[in-house]
């Protein structure tokens, strides 16, 4: 099951620079996606949506970009803080009588000092 | 702010063992949902769960799992008989038809 795909396991940033996340989803008919951030020993926390109405989605330092030509959305946090080390999920709800989540791998950031 | 809230966080099973994993959701929803990840993979959507019964379910949920809400308050997960590819980290999360699930710290589950 790949429909939806987060090709980099990892990424490291620089602390007060911008990082980007990226998701790649195959079925043109998603028309919702959700980010999700998760510490060690937690479970996953919503952070940030953005329906396919939209191509940008902004909150704090956190903007989602949708688009949906090359089904493709990013996840940006500028500036990078140290606690923004965590595991992020991108996250489509295929709704088939209830809502599912279907998780992308998931990409490890780490904010350096 | 109200939280999903799950016990125990970890539980260690003989294979062949049932266990319930239990679940406290956020007490206005009504959508109810068990996902696991196993160590190093995606995390997958087990089951749903709505009006006191199942409204989706996926292929790794067969006939040794259930689920249960067996007051207004708990929402469990049952392995009859667990293998050892059973072990996980088990979440279970809950939400509104119209806003994002929330998930708890999950359990983890490890069976010998």
């Amino acid at each position: 099951d790949q429909q939806v795909k987060q090709n980099s396991p990892s990424l490291s940033v620089q602390e007060g620079r911008i990082s980007i996340l990226n998701c790649d989803y195959t079925n043109s008919m998603f028309d919702y996606f959700l980010w999700y951030k998760k510490y060690p020993a937690e479970g996953p926390t919503f952070l940030i949506s953005i329906s396919s109405i939209k191509d940008k989605n902004e909150d704090g330092r956190f903007t989602v970009f949708l688009n949906k030509s090359a089904k493709h959305l990013s996840l940006h946090i500028v500036p990078s803080q140290p606690g923004d080390s965590a595991v992020y999920f991108c996250a489509v709800p295929v709704i088939q009588g209830a809502q599912k989540l279907v998780f992308g791998q998931g990409t490890r950031l780490t904010i350096n000092p | 702010e109200p939280e999903v809230t799950q016990t125990p966080s970890h539980q260690v099973t003989q294979m062949g063992q049932e266990v319930i994993l239990r679940c406290v959701p956020i007490s206005n929803h009504l959508y109810f949902y068990w996902y696991r990840q196993i160590l190093g993979q995606k995390v997958e959507f087990l089951v749903s769960f709505y009006n006191n019964e199942i409204s989706e379910k996926s292929e790794i949920f067969d006939d040794q799992f259930s689920v249960e809400r067996p007051d207004g308050s708990n929402f469990t997960l049952k392995i009859r008989s667990t293998k050892l590819e059973d072990s996980a980290m088990y979440f279970c999360a809950s939400s509104r038809w119209d806003q994002p699930q929330h998930f708890g710290d999950g359990t983890r589950l490890s069976i010998l």
